[in-house]
């Protein structure tokens, strides 16, 4: 039983482009993040969901639109899609604030822009 | 803004000997300090969390500690071994905020 899944794991496409990634927990969790991995391992916060309400919209570009159905959802789509935009975007969730709680992240999808 | 230092951003050491790597945080209302072991390709993972209320935390190889004056918090592995090769990050959180500042991470070799 996988806690956070995502799919999908890898995506190619070109510029210009817009693509999803879809994001699933079965923790139980109310609160769901999207982290972004660059070519250097960074890993920055681009939003926190709770209970299906934005949180945090971490300065990320509005071409980027998180969307929570419900609160064990959190899908990210991405309009015109740029070559910077190449990176591991990680889904993840925690029982409620991340303070004092662990966060659970999903596999990761892989997204090249060509 | 909320900022988290992590050093060294590389780091090779003999199998059996020991590593540690150091974070200093910014924002003094941090009171949560989890670390993640991240292998090449796959999603980062819990190895080891301490609250602002402990000073040292150790689980068989892997201890914690947080000098909370001075806003450092290393983690220390103890008798290396080639599986624990992998990209290691330190994190903070503080209340009432949804989510954590990682560090950059360190690449920690183990050479057998």
């Amino acid at each position: 039983d996988t806690a956070v899944s995502q799919t999908p794991k890898y995506l190619v496409t070109q510029m210009g482009n817009d693509k999803s990634i879809k994001c699933e927990q079965n923790l139980g969790h109310d609160t769901m993040y999207w982290y972004k991995q660059d070519s250097k391992k960074f890993l920055k916060i681009m939003f926190s969901y709770n209970n299906k309400e934005l949180i945090i919209n971490e300065t990320v570009p509005n071409r980027f639109s998180p969307k929570s159905p419900d609160k064990a959802h959190l899908n990210l789509h991405i309009n015109s899609l740029e070559l910077g935009d190449s990176a591991v975007y990680f889904c993840a969730s925690s029982p409620t604030q991340p303070s004092g709680n662990t966060i659970y992240f999903g596999e990761g999808s892989w997204l090249t822009v060509v | 803004g909320e900022n988290v230092e992590q050093h060294p951003s590389t780091l090779s050491v003999q199998e059996g000997d020991s590593a540690v790597i150091k974070c200093t945080y910014s924002d003094s209302a941090s009171n949560y300090f989890p670390w993640y072991k991240q292998e090449l390709g796959k999603r980062p993972q819990l190895i080891i969390d301490i609250r602002s209320n402990v000073g040292e935390k150790k689980d068989q190889r892997i201890a914690v500690t947080l000098n909370k004056t001075a806003k450092h918090f290393s983690l220390h592995i103890t008798e290396t071994q080639p599986e624990d090769s992998a990209v290691y990050f330190c994190a903070a959180s503080s209340p009432g905020t949804y989510k954590y500042i990682f560090g950059t991470g360190t690449r920690l070799k183990v050479l057998a």
